[in-house]
């Protein structure tokens, strides 16, 4: 069965910092990646995705993450933090099996804080 | 707007109260699906519709909860006997069929709070 690990349920950091969201997934077939933004009281909009090619993924308002097979992980990463970063992340992998196929699983989430 | 959009955004309600939710997925899109976030955790899965076609259900969707997609278009989520567990944010989610990638295009959320 897949699994996704949030390492992490609260980040904070500076204005115009690093910014760095842990995620590790289990899954026996190469998997689908995503990562999903929520705002307070919102749905979840799509950050970005990887499914095959390059490792390396870009997605809105300047986030990338990278795919790293032999770590199992999937970190997102943004190399200046702005205030309206702030949400809370939802890493998740693919559902490869069974009836409901295409249901995204879910990690518990990292809420960024962002300090100015 | 052609998102995925749901009703009512807000519902509070008694404990013992039956409540209903509705979600119109994005047209043409054939598979819907029913996800239940509490606070501080991810979404949870629980139920997956392809087309009028109830799929598959989470053990998470006890007896009391029931989905419907009677024309495979737009879906409801009704919960019977509401119990102050049942509080959390409902999200619907919806993609084509032939979508290679996998992604969810999700709605608004209803939050449901039962007093």
């Amino acid at each position: 069965a897949q699994s996704v690990t949030q390492l992490g349920s609260h980040v904070s950091v500076s204005e115009g910092a690093l910014v760095l969201l842990r995620c590790n997934y289990s899954s026996s077939v190469p998997p689908y990646l995503f990562w999903y933004v929520q705002y307070p009281n919102q749905g979840l909009q799509l950050l970005l995705k990887y499914t095959t090619g390059a490792t390396l993924v870009k997605g809105i308002n300047g986030f990338e993450a990278e795919f790293k097979k032999s770590e199992t992980s999937f970190h997102l990463t943004k190399p200046s933090a702005h205030m309206s970063d702030a949400a809370e992340y939802f890493c998740a992998v693919r559902q490869n099996w069974g009836g409901s196929q295409g249901n995204l699983i879910f990690g518990k989430g990292t809420k960024l804080s962002v300090k100015p | 707007d052609t998102g995925v959009s749901q009703d009512p955004r807000h519902k509070i309600t008694k404990r013992g109260q039956n409540v209903t939710f509705r979600c119109d997925p994005i047209s043409e899109h054939n598979r819907l699906y029913w996800y239940r976030q509490t606070l501080g955790q991810g979404p949870e899965f629980l139920t997956y519709f392809q087309n009028e076609a109830q799929l598959e259900k989470s053990r998470l969707l006890s007896d009391r909860f029931s989905a419907e997609r009677p024309k495979g278009s737009f879906s409801t989520l009704e919960i019977q006997r509401t119990e102050q567990g049942d509080s959390a944010m409902y999200l619907c989610a919806s993609s084509p069929t032939t979508s290679n990638t996998g992604e969810l295009f999700f709605g608004e959320g209803s939050r449901l709070t039962v007093l």
